[in-house]
C-alpha cells in the first residue's frame, strides 16, 4: 500500500516556540493531504485541507494564523504550528489521498507535540 | 455538516466473544469507511462501503451498509488480544474530507 512519512514521531518544545511538521508521500502523488488532531481518548479532528498549489481549506474553529499550512509539491505538506502555548499539546496526524472524491486515506505516524 | 454518531464508546470482552459497533447518520450516506488504531498508533484503512445493503468479510471481520446507507457496523467474531484498538467509521463528504466518528474502543481480557 502506499506509504506516507510524517516527521517529527514526538517533539518537546517551550511555550512561544514553532514547529514544524512534514508530511511526505512516497511512492504516489498526492493531490489533496488533510491534517488531524487528535486528543487522549479522543476521535480524529479535522484541522485543514491541503490542496498543492492553493491555499489550505481550514475547518471553522482552527486558527489559520496559527496553524500555517504549505502544500508546496505533490509529495510534500508542511504543519508549522506557530507561537505554541500547552494547550496546543496533542497528537497531530496527516493523511495523503490520490484523488479527492471517496478515495481511502493513508495515514502517517503522526507527531506528538509536547509544550512546555 | 455531516456528522455520525458511533456507539460504544468503549467495549470490554473476554477473549472469544464477540463485538460490534454501530455508526449512525442523519443523512444517506454516499459511503462509509472503516480504520483501526491502535493504541499509540495511526488509523489504518480497513474497507470502504459503498452499495445499499452491502456486506463484506474479512476473516472475522464482518462489515455491513444499512439499506437505506444511513448506517455501518462492524462485528467481530470471536475476539482475540490482536483486535485490541479504537475502531473509527468515517464517512466522506462531497469535498473529499473525511469525517471520524467518536470511536469505539476494544478492549480484549485473555
Amino acid at each position: 500500500g502506499a506509504v506516507v512519512s510524517q516527521h517529527p514521531s514526538w517533539v518537546i518544545c517551550k511555550s512561544g516556540t514553532s514547529v514544524k511538521i512534514e508530511c511526505r508521500s512516497l511512492d504516489f502523488q498526492a493531490t489533496t493531504m488533510f491534517w488531524y488532531r487528535q486528543f487522549p481518548k479522543q476521535s480524529l479532528m479535522l484541522m485543514a485541507t491541503s490542496n498543492e498549489g492553493s491555499k489550505a481549506t481550514y475547518e471553522q474553529g482552527v486558527e489559520k494564523d496559527k496553524f500555517l499550512i504549505n502544500h508546496a509539491s505533490l509529495t510534500l505538506s508542511t504543519l508549522t504550528v506557530t507561537s505554541a502555548h500547552p494547550e496546543d499539546s496533542s497528537f497531530y496526524i496527516c493523511s495523503a489521498t490520490r484523488t479527492v472524491l471517496n478515495e481511502k486515506l493513508f495515514f502517517g505516524s503522526g507527531t506528538q507535540l509536547s509544550v512546555l | 455538516g455531516q456528522q455520525v454518531m458511533q456507539i460504544p464508546q468503549y467495549q470490554h470482552v473476554q477473549e472469544g466473544e464477540d463485538f460490534t459497533t454501530y455508526c449512525n447518520s442523519s443523512t444517506t450516506l454516499s459511503n462509509i469507511q472503516w480504520y483501526k488504531q491502535r493504541p499509540g498508533g495511526h488509523p489504518v484503512f480497513l474497507i470502504q462501503l459503498v452499495k445499499s445493503g452491502e456486506v463484506k468479510k474479512q476473516k472475522r471481520l464482518t462489515f455491513q451498509f444499512g439499506e437505506a446507507k444511513k448506517n455501518s457496523s462492524l462485528h467481530i467474531t470471536a475476539t482475540q488480544t490482536t483486535d485490541v484498538g479504537t475502531y473509527f467509521c468515517a464517512l466522506s463528504s462531497n469535498t473529499g474530507k473525511l469525517i471520524f466518528g467518536q470511536g469505539t474502543t476494544l478492549q480484549v481480557k485473555p
